[in-house]
């Protein structure tokens, strides 16, 4: 069955320290791949999206991901996290790229920053 | 800057109530999606519309149905409200097709049903 899956389901890293938080997929061909954000009390937010072409994708607020064909990932990074990163995390394919735009979440990883 | 807005932000039934949840974009969008959210789960498509009355199942639609009478608004209802019902109900707006599949979200209604 087609699934996206983001193993980590806590991570804790501490203020300044870099970031990387998995994303997985199962899909034949190459998907849209998207992050999005998620702060307490809020709705999801757009990070950055990859469709095709360079694999390194930069985002809002610092973030970028890099698609991995041969791993079938999209691994979002960051350098230097700050106390305002702290927020929960879902990766999202879309393998249809089609009219509907459906897209299948992640379970999400939830980011806590330590000072 | 584009909006999209839900009815509610809290909001507690009692079993066996209907209920409607409401949700109205600006963005003259094509595609609207409910979706609701459970810890450890994510979140799941409940149903979807690419069009003033057009919808489709999600991959969680029992218990729900959907209305889109126009183009900016899609109402989520729940004709009888039961305990595992309780969840985050986000809804989601994006135009149609190709490079602009990007979805956009509202802040949600937590909906509690006791």
């Amino acid at each position: 069955a087609q699934s996206v899956t983001q193993p980590d389901i806590h991570i804790t890293v501490s203020e300044g320290a870099s970031l990387e938080l998995r994303c997985n997929y199962s899909y034949g061909a190459t998907p849209y791949l998207f992050w999005y954000v998620q702060s307490p009390g809020q709705g999801l937010q757009l990070l950055l999206k990859y469709f095709s072409g360079d694999t390194l994708v930069q985002g809002i607020k610092g973030f970028e991901a890099e698609f991995k064909r041969s791993q079938s990932s999209f691994n979002l990074r960051k350098p230097s996290v700050h106390w305002s990163d702290a927020a929960e995390y879902f990766c999202a394919v879309d393998h249809l790229g089609g009219a509907t735009n459906k897209l299948i979440f992640g379970t999400g990883t939830l980011l806590a920053v330590q000072p | 800057d584009v909006k999209v807005t839900q009815s509610s932000r809290y909001l507690v039934k009692r079993t066996g109530e209907k209920v409607f949840l409401e949700c109205v974009q600006d963005m003259d969008h094509e595609n609207m999606f409910w979706y609701r959210q459970d810890p450890g789960l994510g979140l799941r498509l409940i149903y979807f519309s690419y069009d003033v009355k057009m919808k489709e199942k999600g991959d969680i639609p029992e218990g729900y149905s959907v209305s889109r009478e126009k183009k900016e608004r899609f109402s989520l209802i729940l004709e009888s409200a039961s305990t595992n019902q309780t969840s985050m109900y986000l809804c989601a707006s994006s135009l149609a097709g190709g490079l602009n599949n990007e979805q956009f979200f509202g802040p949600g209604t937590r909906l509690t049903v006791l």
